[in-house]
């Protein structure tokens, strides 16, 4: 059964910093590994998608790493701004799992 | 193009009745999923649909069940309601087959109060 693990569960950051959320699965048989961010009371937005095939995936400031050999993935957000404020979710696709497999986010706080 | 949607946003039920929740995908998209979330629990998968058939089904008793129409929109069912039954519904569209490969979409959320 896939276990997907996200720590920190909460991080607090000052404006402009650069910084590292991590992602740990227990199954490395994934077909994929979504990233969403998730705004108090609303629905998930994608935020980048890694096949299996590769190793990395980047969109703006965001930039997302996949190692299925340790079972890992980081999102890593460059020059944090106070809207990058959310919560942030992992999830793996596959891995002798039907649907996707959630962390339980870490919860993302960036101070103006 | 416009996003998911779902109906009803906000829902407040009793005990022992029955609820039906409506998704509508992205145009185009054919996979409809359906994950309940808990502060406890997370967000867990119920199932998912693809072209009006039941692919998969996650953990989760008989109460809860689903349908697919020939338009791609989805209906999930839960019957005789539980205190526990409380949560966050999200429902997820993709292209083709679901989380395997695509990126899912995610809707609003119903939520749902079990009184």
């Amino acid at each position: 059964k896939q276990e997907v693990t996200q720590i920190p569960a909460a991080l607090s950051v000052p404006e402009g910093e650069n910084l590292v959320l991590n992602c740990s699965f227990t199954d490395s048989a994934i077909y994929n590994l979504q990233w969403f961010r998730q705004d108090p009371g609303k629905g998930l937005t994608s935020l980048l998608l890694i096949q299996s095939s590769q190793r990395e995936q980047t969109s703006g400031r965001l930039n997302a790493s996949l190692d299925k050999s340790s079972g890992r993935s980081t999102l890593y957000i460059a020059a944090s701004q106070p809207g990058d404020s959310a919560t942030y979710l992992c999830a793996g696709g596959g891995g002798g799992a039907d649907g996707l497999t959630f962390g339980k986010g870490t919860h993302l706080i960036i101070q103006p | 193009k416009a996003g998911v949607t779902q109906t009803p946003r906000y829902l407040i039920k009793t005990r022992g009745q029955q609820v039906t929740l409506s998704c509508s995908p992205i145009s185009g998209h054919r996979s409809v999923s359906w994950y309940q979330q808990t502060p406890g629990q997370g967000l867990q998968f119920l199932f998912e649909y693809f072209s009006e058939t039941q692919r998969n089904k996650g953990n989760f008793p008989g109460r809860f069940s689903g349908r697919q129409f020939s338009n791609s929109r989805s209906e999930m069912n839960v019957s005789t309601l539980e205190l526990g039954d409380s949560a966050l519904y999200l429902c997820a569209s993709s292209f083709s087959s679901g989380s395997k490969t695509d990126t899912q979409y995610f809707g609003p959320g119903t939520r749902l109060t079990v009184l």
